[in-house]
């Protein structure tokens, strides 16, 4: 059972350029969600994805947009990038319908901007 | 908005039991979890309590809450170099907005 998998593992990118990353959740599941990893910080929850759309979302600008596909996969577009926006970027997947919503995380990948 | 709170670093010695702490502010949290990250890797699920739970054990793991004080704690029994990695406690509130919120982590650096 393949669990959360997340692409690219690494990214460098420069300011203002645009950048996607890529998920796929764990078998089963039908609900994704994005978390950004600044060194020494905990994740920030980004938003999340139920039903290919954007079901709840956390204090980011609208520079940071996402797309869930039918099949349950997940992408993560930031536009205009800055270097604030170096980071580990985790998504997670999970059941919706489950009582306890345990996240299941990907490795994640980490995002360079120069 | 919630809050969590976890000092930043502890040490014990290999054997030792580790006690990792953790406060939060809002006294609606429904679930409890306790991830670890281990470096270059995300987060793994340890294991979790509900509101309605005082203790939960889980073959190494406890997990004490105390409710009233908004307190939360992970105790590792007979601590092992595997241990070794940052521990992080999130906290939930299912009948509001189900966001999960993380505290900064704890690095849970073993002694020899």
């Amino acid at each position: 059972d393949a669990g959360v998998t997340q692409s690219p593992t690494h990214l460098i990118k420069t300011r203002g350029q645009q950048v996607t990353l890529r998920c796929s959740p764990k078998s089963g599941h039908d609900t994704v969600s994005w978390y950004q990893q600044a060194l020494g910080q905990g994740p920030q929850f980004i938003f999340q994805y139920y039903e290919e759309e954007e079901r709840q979302r956390g204090n980011f600008p609208d520079r940071f947009s996402g797309h869930q596909f039918p099949n349950y996969s997940s992408e993560l577009n930031v536009n205009a990038l800055l270097l604030g926006d170096s980071a580990l970027y985790l998504c997670a997947s999970s059941l919706a319908a489950g009582v306890n919503e345990k996240l299941f995380f990907g490795s994640g990948t980490q995002l360079s901007v120069l | 908005g919630e809050d969590v709170e976890q000092s930043l670093f502890l040490s014990v010695r290999e054997g030792d039991s580790s006690v990792i702490n953790c406060t939060y502010t809002d006294s609606s949290s429904t679930y409890l979890y306790w991830y670890k990250q281990e470096p270059g890797a995300g987060l793994q699920l340890l294991t979790y309590i509900f509101s309605n739970m005082d203790m939960k054990q889980d073959q190494r793991l406890t997990v004490l809450l105390n409710k009233k004080d908004k307190h939360l704690s992970l105790r590792i029994a007979d601590t092992q170099t595997g241990d070794s990695a940052i521990y992080f406690c999130a906290v939930v509130d299912l009948n509001r907005d189900d966001k999960i919120i993380f505290g900064k982590g704890t690095r849970l650096h073993i002694l020899p």
